[in-house]
């Protein structure tokens, strides 16, 4: 596609509930990330993946967290037994490599209640 | 302290006038990006610079590497200006490239 594309746009979830949060990344595009942005802060790293290959995870807050790229094109983002702390909006960017320019998706507003 | 520091935090301004919005890091970065944020999440990548001054438009974005500093100007500013501006860097070294961001300066134009 022309971009970078996420979906759901939005998911309301009941606590407890897992989610999965799926990320477009432009074609070609080799490095994707993961952000996680609270209301009112700046976006904090999550993950990175480099094609298929999770090369660093060390953003994720708890194992409840999970991320794949299984085929190094889409990759999903599964948060198991929400919780209303995982309330925020979580980003996912591509570039072609590494410290190279990102370009970011719409975002995914989770909202757990 | 955060590595990367944002000021102002907030800005109201009236249309056309300059605006300046500065970035500090502490970290060794291999290249800093000046990004726009509307209501509603998406991003969008405005610059990415590792030294000197890049123009795009009505938007200027400066480094001094030596100073770990950064600013992002809006000349004859617009009411459609109005966002989040966030910097971000990405870290130098053996890092992968992931982006540490300041928390953002919320731009408001007034017509």
């Amino acid at each position: 596609g022309a971009g970078v594309s996420q979906s759901p746009r939005y998911k309301v979830a009941k606590r407890g509930q897992d989610v999965a949060l799926r990320c477009d990344p432009i074609s070609g595009h080799v490095s994707l990330f993961w952000y996680q942005q609270a209301l009112g802060q700046g976006p904090e790293f999550l993950t990175y993946f480099q094609n298929e290959a999770q090369l660093d995870k060390s953003g994720l807050p708890s194992d409840r967290f999970f991320a794949e790229r299984p085929e190094g094109s889409v990759s999903t983002l599964k948060i198991q037994r929400t919780q209303q702390e995982d309330s925020a909006v979580y980003l996912c960017a591509s570039s072609f490599g590494r410290n190279t320019e990102a370009f970011f998706g719409q975002g995914t507003r989770l909202t757990v209640v | 302290k955060n590595e990367v520091e944002q000021s102002p935090q907030n800005l109201t301004a009236q249309e056309g006038e300059f605006i300046t919005i500065n970035c500090s890091y502490s970290v060794g970065i291999s290249a800093l990006h000046w990004l726009q944020q509307h209501p509603g999440g998406g991003i969008v990548s405005l610059f990415m610079l590792s030294s000197g001054k890049k123009k795009h438009g009505r938007l200027i974005a400066t480094i001094n590497i030596q100073e770990k500093h950064s600013s992002l100007h809006i000349t004859a500013s617009h009411p459609r200006d109005s966002a989040v501006y966030i910097c971000a860097v990405s870290r130098g070294g053996g890092s992968q490239g992931n982006l540490i961001f300041g928390k953002g300066t919320k731009l408001s134009v007034k017509p």
